[in-house]
């Protein structure tokens, strides 16, 4: 237990689908990201969060949509998802998003479109 | 933009062999991590390092940061079932806002 909980951890959806995936963290951290973990790539950084405020973000299809209420939770919209988003989505959070922090680690939701 | 790569992406060895992994980062790191992750599960962090040739052991595992701080590896010396994993390092760069950036991992297979 990492004290980082994703919901839910399997997910299989159309592409005219519209879901939602949840991250809470009860660390007391003020940083959440969302990775993407597809087979034989590197984790890829999608969004950042700092204090609730979007800190990063690497042009990410806008099919995917995050949203951070508060500094401990985190979602990741999605519509009209691509098969090709199939993937591994992991959260995380760390006490800052700079500076000699490690990051906390979910266990993931995977994702299936199909 | 910051790229950091990972070598080999794939290694096989027999119990009691030893393993490294290497990562070079195209810009200076502040700093670097490793993690692990276990077949279906997730990236766990096993240390960080911030100093310019600074060298951390845990046990059978031994981490290094370069002298640049562009570089860093992880050895495991003697090799056990419970190592199989996937081993990530990771950079935050001086010049990019200090986001963490990945590795691609290497995939560590132990055959008892």
């Amino acid at each position: 237990e990492t004290g980082v909980t994703q919901t839910p951890r399997h997910l299989v959806m159309g592409m005219t689908n519209k879901k939602s995936l949840k991250c809470e963290q009860h660390l007391g951290h003020n940083a959440m990201y969302w990775y993407k973990q597809s087979a034989k790539k590197p984790l890829e950084l999608m969004f950042v969060y700092s204090l609730e405020e979007r800190v990063e973000n690497n042009s990410v299809p806008s099919r995917f949509s995050p949203e951070c209420p508060n500094s401990s939770h985190l979602f990741l919209h999605l519509h009209t998802l691509q098969p090709e988003d199939s993937a591994l989505y992991l959260c995380a959070s760390s006490q800052t998003w700079t500076g000699v922090t490690e990051a906390f680690f979910g266990q993931g939701t995977r994702l299936t479109v199909v | 933009g910051q790229q950091v790569m990972q070598i080999p992406q794939y290694q096989h060895v027999q119990e009691g062999e030893d393993f490294t992994t290497y990562c070079n980062s195209s810009t200076t790191l502040s700093n670097i991590q490793w993690y692990k992750q276990r077949p279906g599960g997730h990236p766990v962090f096993l240390i960080q390092l911030v100093k310019s040739g600074e060298v951390k052991k845990q046990k059978r595992l031994t981490f290094q940061f370069g002298e640049a701080k562009k570089n860093s590896s992880l050895h495991i010396t003697a090799t056990q079932t419970t190592d199989v994993g996937t081993y990530f390092c990771a950079g935050r760069s001086i010049n990019q806002g200090g986001k963490l950036i990945f590795g691609q991992g290497t995939e560590l297979s132990v055959k008892p």
